[in-house]
């Protein structure tokens, strides 16, 4: 089942205490996405890949680091994490290869607090 | 970069009426315009889209119209049901923006039995 995953799915953790959230798609997708949902605020990038090994910012990277080691894989790290990154996250693919459609598959989402 | 505005932001209608949800994008070089659904405690999911150098795309009940000359597009849902119920987004992708899609900040919709 082509599917995108994200680990875990609810987390609570205190200020400071470093952590990272898995992303992970089986549709061979070159393009990765993070993106961050708030009342009010819609959803908003956080940072993108284009494919492995490249990654740029989106609108609101601080705070957050990613990698794309694999094309796969695509984890979130939130080396200090503050109150102000509670919210809740969600992953995306979606393939570069269908011209015309760039339709993004989501993860189910990871809702964290931050103490 | 593209900044999308959507409203209304909540939007309350009886089971059987039409809905409607306007939005505006500020990049005239913005091509492609999804709506996703998003149930509560779900992930956004793509309903319907339509690209700019198309007007309207209709399925089923749903259709969205693009107005490349005021930038703004619209999502219009028709014979409402109470499965209808929840909050739309729609997004924006400007030409050359890999796949980067501005969302606008939603739009609660409550189909009322």
């Amino acid at each position: 089942e082509a599917q995108v995953t994200q680990n875990p799915r609810y987390l609570i953790t205190v200020t400071g205490k470093k952590l990272t959230v898995t992303c992970s798609q089986n549709m061979n997708h070159e393009y990765m996405s993070w993106y961050r949902q708030d009342p009010g605020l819609g959803l908003r990038q956080i940072y993108y890949s284009m494919n492995v090994e490249v990654t740029d910012k989106g609108d609101v990277p601080e705070g957050y680091k990613v990698s794309r080691k694999e094309k796969r894989n695509f984890p979130l790290i939130l080396e200090s994490p503050s109150p102000n990154q509670t919210s809740l996250y969600f992953c995306a693919s979606s393939s570069r290869a269908r011209a015309g459609r760039n339709e993004q598959y989501f993860g189910p989402g990871t809702r964290l607090t931050v103490t | 970069g593209e900044n999308v505005e959507q409203h209304p932001s909540t939007l309350s209608v009886q089971e059987g009426d039409s809905a409607v949800i306007k939005c505006t994008y500020s990049d005239s070089a913005s091509n492609y315009f999804p709506w996703y659904k998003q149930e509560l405690g779900k992930r956004p999911q793509l309903i319907i889209d339509i690209r700019s150098n198309v007007g309207e795309k209709k399925d089923q009940r749903i259709a969205v119209t693009l107005n490349k000359t005021a930038k703004h597009f619209s999502l219009h849902i028709t014979e409402t049901q109470p499965e209808d119920s929840a909050v739309y987004f729609c997004a924006a992708t400007p030409l050359g923006g890999a796949n980067n899609l501005f969302f606008g900040t939603g739009t609660r919709l409550t189909v009322i039995p």
